[in-house]
């Protein structure tokens, strides 16, 4: 079945910019989502990008789609100690019913 | 590693009738777990936050009274709509909280009320 990669931890300075990497399986997804989910809090949507983009910009994240590999990436800029969360990546929109499928998810930290 | 099984994957029921589905950590004690639901090419939406042996917390605009959250185990949750009606079917997913903090999602169910 689909199949979805994260790394489980990043650990960054507060000012350095985070990268999030992911990869996924399912070549069919045509929206691939970017969540954020902090301590005791349900899943909170980041930003998303379609599967005919390659890149998509939203203040201070940034989203890299690179279809053939099927690699997708979330840039935080100027990470601060409030990103300090769960990133789940989410690649949906595929098959007959678009459901999405979760990896494990990425712990950043983000180190004063 | 932390492993959540949702059952059942896939359920079709008739429009009035109640279908349950259950959420269990198999391998860790889940504090908190939430459910979610995704209708067809949309993203997910919260609906509650279920801690062990206390009432879920529902968001707002989801009938508690139509979708009953039962967390009766520090490993299972069950969420059961009540008199399904066809604007019920939906992609329904679990997640489960571990004692370290991090989430692990089940594989979702399908429910289609004819």
């Amino acid at each position: 079945g689909e199949d979805v990669e994260q790394s489980l931890f990043l650990s960054v300075r507060e000012g350095d910019s985070s990268v999030i990497n992911c990869t996924y399986t399912d070549s069919s997804s045509t929206y691939l989502y970017w969540y954020k989910q902090e301590p005791g809090a349900g899943l909170q949507l980041l930003t998303y990008i379609f599967s005919n983009m390659d890149m998509k910009q939203d203040q201070r994240l940034t989203v890299l789609l690179n279809k053939k590999d099927k690699h997708l990436s979330l840039r935080i800029a100027d990470t601060q100690t409030g990103d300090s969360a769960i990133y789940f990546c989410a690649p949906g929109g595929g098959g007959s019913q678009g459901n999405l499928i979760f990896g494990k998810g990425t712990k950043l930290s983000v180190k004063p | 590693g932390a492993v959540v099984s949702q059952h059942p994957s896939r359920v079709i029921c008739k429009s009035g009738t109640s279908v349950k589905i259950e959420c269990r950590s198999l391998d860790f004690q889940a504090t908190t777990m939430f459910w979610y639901r995704q209708f067809p090419k949309q993203s997910l939406m919260l609906m509650a936050t279920s801690n062990e042996g206390s009432k879920a917390t529902y968001e707002q605009g989801v009938e508690k009274d139509k979708f009953l959250i039962n967390h009766a185990s520090l490993t299972l949750s069950t969420l059961t709509v009540t008199s399904a009606h066809p604007e019920d079917s939906s992609f329904y997913i679990c997640s489960a909280q571990g004692p370290r903090g991090g989430y692990t999602f089940g594989s979702g169910t399908r429910l289609t009320v004819v």
